[in-house]
């Protein structure tokens, strides 16, 4: 499959502070989807991308998808402790079924 | 509005024992379905996938197996566990179309093979 660099591996916050990770690939696709998992649960999407630099905001979340059609990022902003858990990227191209790939996971721990 | 159930939510078998894990979906109709596993701290490794019933491709050479016996069932299945087949596996689905659409994820069943 196809593999997308996503960054940081982990991140250690205060609360308060906003919170910034991006995902990479070398190939192009048309959706970039962000979801967070939390402990024994199945993520959950939080926000979905559909054009070369659309802006898109979810309360205090807010991901892009990148003009060059390769990256997306995420930014939530005044991180609480209930923002804790793994979010995870997934880019979707448009041929065939098996066509979502995900990153690897931004681990993100909120200090109160 | 769709939902989607998969069971059980934990699971401990022993080396060697059949393996038999569950996903429904509600609300729609000719779902493409996913299941994925996901080591510990690991990202999303997709295993199999099915299009419409009866209908299975496999991602990756395993000891497991998958079945679409109806429209919104989807079952992964082992003859044989072993310990590397243990994990925190996850049933997706998304609407039937080739591309632009979300997935959408089962609870998970935590699988510890012993």
């Amino acid at each position: 499959g196809q593999q997308l660099n996503q960054s940081p591996q982990s991140m250690f916050i205060q609360e308060g502070e906003d919170v910034s990770m991006n995902c990479t690939s070398s190939s192009i696709f048309n959706t970039w989807l962000w979801y967070k998992q939390e402990p024994g649960e199945g993520p959950v999407l939080l926000i979905a991308l559909y054009k070369a630099g659309e802006l898109t905001s979810n309360g205090r979340l807010t991901a892009q998808f990148g003009i060059t059609r390769k990256d997306s990022f995420l930014n939530i902003s005044a991180s609480i402790p209930s923002d804790v858990g793994i979010y995870f990227c997934a880019g979707q191209t448009q041929t065939g079924a098996n066509n979502l790939f995900f990153g690897t996971g931004t681990r993100l721990t909120v200090i109160p | 509005s769709q939902t989607i159930h998969q069971w059980p939510a934990t699971l401990v078998q022993p080396v060697g024992s059949p393996l038999s894990l569950e996903c429904t979906v509600e609300g729609t109709s000719n779902p493409n379905l996913y299941w994925y596993r996901q080591a510990a701290g690991r990202g999303l490794q997709l295993l199999f996938y099915s299009v419409g019933i009866g209908q299975i491709s496999s991602e990756v050479p395993q000891n497991l197996s998958a079945s679409r016996p109806q429209d919104r069932q989807f079952i992964l299945s082992s003859k044989k566990l072993l310990l590397s087949d243990s994990g925190f596996y996850l049933c997706a689905w998304s609407k039937g179309s080739w591309y632009g659409t979300e997935a959408f994820f089962g609870q998970g069943t935590r699988l510890t093979v012993v």
